[in-house]
């Protein structure tokens, strides 16, 4: 069973420019989630998606978002990047119901954003 | 709100010995999971162990055992025999709605 898939896995850009990252799911896994996780702040919500529908969102700017799509792969977005946005990306993808212990979460390996 | 505290940012341990992560938390739910999760140098986060509130037995895979105490708000990690592969960050998580909430890790250095 293929795990969950994060592309790219390492990217450079310059501030202001944006960047898209994409997550594929372990099949049959219909939430996909994404943390942002640096030294300084640990791991830090971003959003939730459960069939194409955003459940949830953390406290980051408007410069910061998401959807997916049919297939439950997920896609982020960061606008007018910041040198504070230097991060890894973590996107891990679940069941998805809520009141099961079997709502593991399953992480990819991680994009790590540098903004130069 | 739920939170998640843990208080060892960084500890090291002998190879084969026994090792201890704290964690405590806090939420207003009664029946709810707790989770450690492992992050190697390599960075891929696996669960290591996971337990469920109501249940009064400790959890235990292999290597790694949970000590719970709801009332304390504590879910503490044990991990026996430790390896080399054991070096790692260790993070504690709790699910919150429609997410985890996770402490800010302990990294965990075993020693040859």
């Amino acid at each position: 069973k293929a795990g969950v898939t994060q592309t790219p896995r390492y990217l450079i850009k310059t501030r202001g420019q944006q960047v898209t990252l994409s997550c594929s799911p372990i099949s049959g896994h219909r939430s996909v989630s994404w943390y942002q996780q640096t030294p300084g702040q640990g791991l830090q919500f971003l959003f939730e998606y459960f069939s194409e529908t955003q459940r949830n969102k953390g406290n980051f700017p408007g410069r910061f978002s998401g959807r997916q799509f049919s297939n439950s792969r997920s896609e982020m977005n960061v606008s007018t990047l910041e040198l504070g946005d230097s991060a890894l990306y973590l996107c891990a993808s679940s069941l998805g119901d809520r009141t099961s212990g079997a709502n593991v979460l399953t992480f990819g390996a991680g994009s790590r954003l540098t903004v130069l | 709100a739920q939170t998640v505290t843990q208080s060892q940012p960084e500890m090291s341990v002998q190879e084969a010995e026994t090792v201890t992560l704290s964690c405590t938390y806090d939420t207003s739910e009664n029946n709810y999971y707790l989770f450690w999760y492992k992050q190697p140098p390599s960075r891929q986060m696996i669960l290591v162990i996971r337990q469920e509130a109501y249940k009064q037995q400790n959890a235990t895979e292999n290597r790694f055992s949970v000590n719970f105490q709801k009332a304390a708000k504590s879910f503490s990690l044990k991990i026996s025999d430790s390896q080399l592969g054991d070096t790692a960050m260790y993070f504690c998580a709790l699910p919150g709605t429609y997410k985890y909430i996770f402490g800010t890790g302990t990294r965990l250095k075993v020693l040859a």
